[in-house]
């Protein structure tokens, strides 16, 4: 069974400033995707990033980038220049790879952006 | 993308009655999954749904208490029955098409038992 670890259940950052969440993760597969999930007060699920395990280059969307270990099976997510609208719960996902899998989250993060 | 209409958003509910949720999809999916989310907690998954067949279970979950329909390739429905307390989550719905990694999801149903 794949655990996915994250360690932080709160963090803080200023608005214009940059904030790292760690995630790590136990899997015995070889071949997985990993993805940081966004979500508002709104309830609504938001896919931030997604990392195929197989891939050495870290992926980037913009403002959010990863330090993907596979190594060390880990998975952390980079902030930078946060926006008020970045507040929000982020949880870390597993999941295998082929098709008919669902994924596997970890307890989450909740980032809190101030002024 | 996909976008899913999942209904009611919220309800309050006598203990020992069920709830039905739905969850619609725009277009065709592969894949529809179960989540349970409780109060500041992640979400952990409760099911499968299987078009054409029973839903496949996550450990600590049973068809008694969850039954799970999924009539066709863009709506599925999850019951909860008996309704107790503990049953107070959020619960969401989730597609994902086989040729793609994104998982979407509905905005979620907020359950409270009372």
């Amino acid at each position: 069974a794949q655990t996915v670890t994250q360690s932080q259940p709160e963090m803080s950052v200023q608005e214009a400033e940059t904030v790292t969440l760690s995630c790590t993760y136990d899997t015995s597969e070889s071949n997985y995707y990993l993805f940081w999930y966004k979500q508002p007060p709104s309830r609504q699920m938001i896919l931030v990033i997604r990392q195929e395990a197989y891939k050495q280059q870290n992926a980037t969307e913009n403002r959010f980038s990863v330090n993907f270990q596979k190594a060390a099976k880990s998975f952390s997510l980079k902030i930078s220049d946060s926006q008020l609208g970045d507040t929000a719960m982020y949880f870390c996902a597993f999941m295998k790879y082929g098709s008919g899998y669902a994924l596997n989250f970890g307890k989450g993060t909740s980032l809190l952006v101030t002024p | 993308s996909a976008v899913i209409s999942q209904k009611p958003s919220r309800d309050i509910c006598q203990r020992g009655t069920s709830l039905t949720i739905q969850c619609q999809v725009d277009s065709q999916v592969t894949m529809m999954f179960w989540y349970r989310q409780q109060p500041g907690q992640s979400l952990t998954l409760i099911a499968t749904a299987n078009q054409g067949s029973e839903a496949t279970y996550e450990s600590g979950f049973v068809i008694d208490k969850f039954p799970i329909s999924r009539p066709n390739l863009t709506f599925s429905t999850l019951t909860v029955s008996n309704m107790s307390p503990e049953d107070s989550s959020i619960y969401l719905c989730s597609v994902r098409r086989e040729a793609d990694t994104e998982a979407f999801f509905g905005q979620g149903t907020r359950l409270t038992v009372v």
